[in-house]
């Protein structure tokens, strides 16, 4: 089966930089996925690495390495709305993505 | 730009009883997908499918059925709910063709089941 870790939660004040980190077990693997959801709302898509090394996108980051089965997210400037839940999900070549249990962040001032 | 509509966004259901839910989508994507959420538990595949007449079993598929008659439709069935389908559904589409496979979701539907 697929197994996806993640911190529960993360603590940060505004201002400074976060990684959550993702670690993954599944049978197969095409890309990586991250995904952010305030409370009460539907998740909204962040980025995705399908190959190693680090995608950049305004001041979200997100890093794959594959041999390491290994990837995080790093959000830089934290600002009080980044306070939400962040989700890694794997694309396993079925087409269906299978998501982690969610890492809650939050941001003080 | 309606995007991934989902119908209704509240129920209260009895034990026992059937309902369906109903998700929407205008962006002519190929595959669609439900999952269900409950807390600290992150998001869980119920059925998902790939094209219309083509669906498949998630990670929970047990007391739901869904069919895919049309590119746009995909409905969830509950068959007898139960207190332990008391959750937070969102229906997700995404286009197959390349790219980052980015999932658009529907706002939400929230069950009771009594």
């Amino acid at each position: 089966g697929q197994s996806l870790e993640q911190p529960s939660e993360v603590t940060a004040v505004e201002g400074a930089i976060v990684q959550i980190n993702c670690t993954y077990q599944t049978s197969g693997f095409y890309g990586l996925s991250w995904y952010q959801q305030h409370d009460g709302g539907a998740p909204t898509f962040l980025s995705y690495n399908a190959l190693d090394g680090l995608e950049e996108t305004g001041r979200f980051s997100s890093f794959l390495s594959r041999s390491d089965s290994y990837g995080y997210l790093l959000l830089q400037e934290l600002q009080m709305k980044d306070s939400a839940s962040y989700f890694c999900a794997v694309d396993t070549g079925r087409r269906a993505l299978t998501f982690g249990s969610g890492t809650r962040l939050q941001v003080q001032p | 730009n309606a995007g991934v509509t989902q119908t209704p966004k509240f129920q209260v259901l009895k034990t026992g009883q059937s309902m369906t839910l109903q998700c929407a989508q205008d962006m002519n994507h190929e595959y669609m997908s439900w999952y269900r959420q409950d807390p600290g538990m992150g998001l869980r595949l119920i059925h998902y499918s790939v094209g219309a007449g083509i669906t498949d079993q998630g990670e929970v598929p047990n007391g739901y059925n869904v069919s895919r008659s049309t590119t746009e439709d995909f409905p969830l069935r509950l068959l007898s709910a139960a207190p332990s389908q008391t959750s937070v559904y969102f229906c997700a589409s995404r286009s197959l063709e390349g790219g980052s496979g980015e999932l658009f979701f529907g706002e939400g539907s929230r069950l009771t089941v009594l």
